[in-house]
């Protein structure tokens, strides 16, 4: 399994481009999020999906937009950047809450610069 | 709303000392307590998982306690390594109805020294 795979690895953005955040899970992973790291500080909370079809805010929503058309792929898009977006995101999953021990996997992150 | 505070915020020691990393969370009902190890630029890399209905877990070198009764948990190193220098990071899953959603905590920067 490859597990959590996020593309790009790096972007720069101009102020009020657009652009797509792509993770996908071959875990057949239910659950999958999305958080954002600012420098020294931990990680927030942006989207979440709990299953294809469904998705709900997390505690940093504003300026992004998420969908989910399948199990695999849940996509973070960026309609006009900000330099205030400037961060690190990282996509995640974990398996059904039936699974028991809810452990996280991550992704290996995107570094987006919006200038 | 839950709140995660991990102290101290940069950790320097010589090589072969133990030490003790605190995390501590300001709602009890945690489902579990997850730490992590980042390393600079890259991702995060699950150390230690920690249900609420454990008190502790181990692996290797690496100890996770969990008090929920006083909203706190260590993650103790022994015998530190040059190697084991990384950003080392918290989060609590809430109980209840909560998704898996994590809320973190800001990280302790470890740096051992040979």
């Amino acid at each position: 399994n490859a597990g959590v795979t996020q593309t790009p690895k790096f972007r720069i953005l101009k102020i009020g481009q657009s652009m797509t955040l792509q993770c996908t899970q071959d875990m057949n992973h239910n659950y999958m999020y999305w958080y954002r790291q600012d420098p020294g500080m931990g990680l927030k909370l942006i989207y979440y999906s709990v299953g294809a079809g469904i998705t709900d805010k997390g505690e940093v929503p504003n300026g992004y937009n998420v969908s989910r058309s399948t199990t695999e792929d849940f996509p973070l898009r960026l309609e006009l950047a900000a330099p205030s977006q400037t961060s690190v995101y990282f996509c995640a999953s974990i398996p059904t809450l039936s699974a028991g021990s809810y452990e996280q996997y991550f992704g290996p992150g995107t570094r987006l610069t919006v200038t | 709303k839950q709140e995660v505070t991990q102290i101290p915020a940069a950790l320097s020691v010589p090589e072969g000392e133990n030490l003790v990393l605190n995390c501590s969370f300001t709602d009890s009902a945690i489902y579990n307590l997850q730490w992590f190890r980042q390393d600079p630029g890259k991702g995060l890399t699950s150390l230690l998982l920690i249900q609420s209905s454990q008190r502790e877990q181990t692996s290797g070198r690496l100890n996770a306690s969990l008090d929920k009764s006083s909203g706190r948990s260590t993650l103790y190193i022994a015998a530190s390594q040059p190697g084991d220098s990384a950003t080392y990071l918290c989060a609590a899953l809430a109980g209840g109805t909560s998704y898996g959603k994590l809320t973190f905590g800001q990280g302790t920067i470890l740096t051992v020294h040979p």
